[in-house]
């Protein structure tokens, strides 16, 4: 079944404790893609990814990390998590950049303490 | 990227259209309008897009305005699990940043 999944699902933590967010496709997808979402404030992007070892800043870039070693995964770092990250993150992948029929994971639901 | 602006929320009775507005006045020539929606608090779903000329698929139907600048989402027979925030995105085809704005939140009463 064509899916990206995400673990963990829930996760509850205390402030600077790093921790990482993986997300894997088996669509054989180039574009990667990190949200938040936040109550009032809709999804907006992380971090995004054209391809392998190829990723760039969306719009709230700040406190995350990602790396694109292997085309399938696209972790989110989060080295010293802060209260003000607790969110909803959604990882989310397409075929190519320019085909942008995003399929999303399931959800993460992150709470720092 | 253009932004787009969209109601709050709407109200649709079940088995009648749901048709969802989008304004779109910024949009440029290269310029696609996406649509998708998110039920609950699960992971958004994509639903259609368009570029210039009216698209239907077996989810929904888009209609553009000739001067692109408008948009509409039909859903043609609301069900209750059309009952999402529905989202309107305009984006350059060869896009890499994408913009969810806060959507338009569908309640389908039955």
């Amino acid at each position: 079944e064509a899916q990206v999944t995400q673990n963990p699902r829930y996760l509850i933590t205390v402030t600077g404790k790093k921790l990482t967010v993986t997300c894997s496709q088996n669509m054989n997808h180039e574009y990667m893609s990190w949200y938040r979402q936040d109550p009032g404030l809709g999804l907006r992007q992380i971090y995004y990814s054209m391809n392998v070892e190829v990723t760039d800043k969306g719009d709230v870039p700040e406190g995350y990390k990602v790396s694109r070693k292997e085309k399938r995964n696209f972790p989110l770092i989060l080295e010293s998590p802060s209260p003000n990250q607790t969110s909803l993150y959604f990882c989310a992948s397409s075929f190519r950049a320019d085909r942008n029929e995003q399929y999303f994971g399931p959800g993460t639901r992150l709470t720092v303490t | 990227d253009a932004k787009t602006t969209q109601p709050p929320s709407m109200d649709c009775a079940e088995g009648r259209a749901a048709n969802l507005p989008c304004n779109h006045s910024t949009i440029s020539g290269n310029e696609y309008v996406y649509w998708y929606r998110q039920i609950h608090s699960q992971g958004p779903q994509y639903i259609i897009h368009g570029l210039k000329n009216n698209e239907t698929n077996e989810m929904a139907s888009l209609i553009i305005t000739e001067d692109r600048k408008s948009s509409t989402l039909i859903l043609p027979h609301a069900t209750l699990r059309d009952t999402a925030v529905y989202y309107c995105i305009v984006t350059r085809y060869t896009g890499n940043q994408f913009y969810f704005g806060t959507g338009t939140s569908l309640t389908v009463i039955p």
